[in-house]
């Protein structure tokens, strides 16, 4: 079946590092996403895995993928103001289409 | 930056009426979707469409929704009769390549259409 669950929520204080997480049901993903969404503004690619990896940085961000658990993670190192926003998971197989989690809203209070 | 465009920002429309929503995908983009987001849940997929055809589609995606590409720029989704239910917002997105490699999708920045 097709299922990628988040939680709703998350805070965490200016400076921390925040980690998103992401569950998903079906093991024949082929690429796994993280999107991010600002108030009044379309879906952002922020990074992407493929399945064969464990782990992805790019600058702030890094991704770890555990494909036994079938669980996926974003931590934001130095998490700043601009950061608050609400961040999809995503996964796509052998089409086309994205399949997304509900989203999870990041605050960062100073 | 190319980006997604999509009109208009907010629909109003009256239960059993007509819509159509816009979007200009990036130019050179050979591949277009529409997603909805009814409010606190998921983001949905409802149709991929290229070369002129609908390449794949769910199962939200029925009679009552067509697509089209009415010209080198436009790509639109129509309701035919709305229900209260299509309340949601809509997004579109395109993408320069498909299918098993790596294809970064582009956002628009939805439509929210309310059906009183």
């Amino acid at each position: 079946g097709e299922d990628v669950e988040q939680s709703l929520f998350l805070s965490v204080r200016e400076g921390d590092s925040s980690v998103i997480n992401c569950t998903y049901t079906d093991s024949s993903s082929t690429y796994l996403y993280w999107y991010k969404q600002e108030p009044g503004a379309g879906l952002q690619l922020l990074t992407y895995i493929f399945s064969n990896m464990d782990m992805k940085q790019d600058q702030r961000l890094t991704v770890l993928l555990n494909k036994k658990d079938k669980h996926l993670s974003l931590r934001i190192a130095d998490t700043q103001t601009g950061d608050s926003a609400i961040y999809f998971c995503a996964e796509s197989r052998d089409t086309d289409k994205l399949i997304f989690g509900t989203g999870t809203r990041l605050q960062v209070f100073p | 930056e190319p980006e997604v465009t999509q009109t208009p920002s907010h629909q109003v429309t009256q239960m059993g009426q007509e819509v159509i929503l816009r979007c200009v995908p990036i130019s050179n983009h050979l591949y277009f979707y529409w997603y909805r987001q009814i409010l606190g849940q998921k983001v949905e997929f409802l149709v991929s469409f290229y070369n002129n055809e609908i390449s794949e589609k769910s199962e939200i995606f029925d009679d009552q929704f067509s697509v089209e590409r009415p010209d080198g720029s436009n790509f639109t989704l129509k309701i035919r009769s709305t229900k209260l239910e299509d309340s949601a917002m809509y997004f579109c997105a395109s993408s320069e390549l498909a299918g098993e490699l790596h294809n970064e999708q582009f956002f628009g920045p939805g439509t929210r259409l309310t059906v009183l």
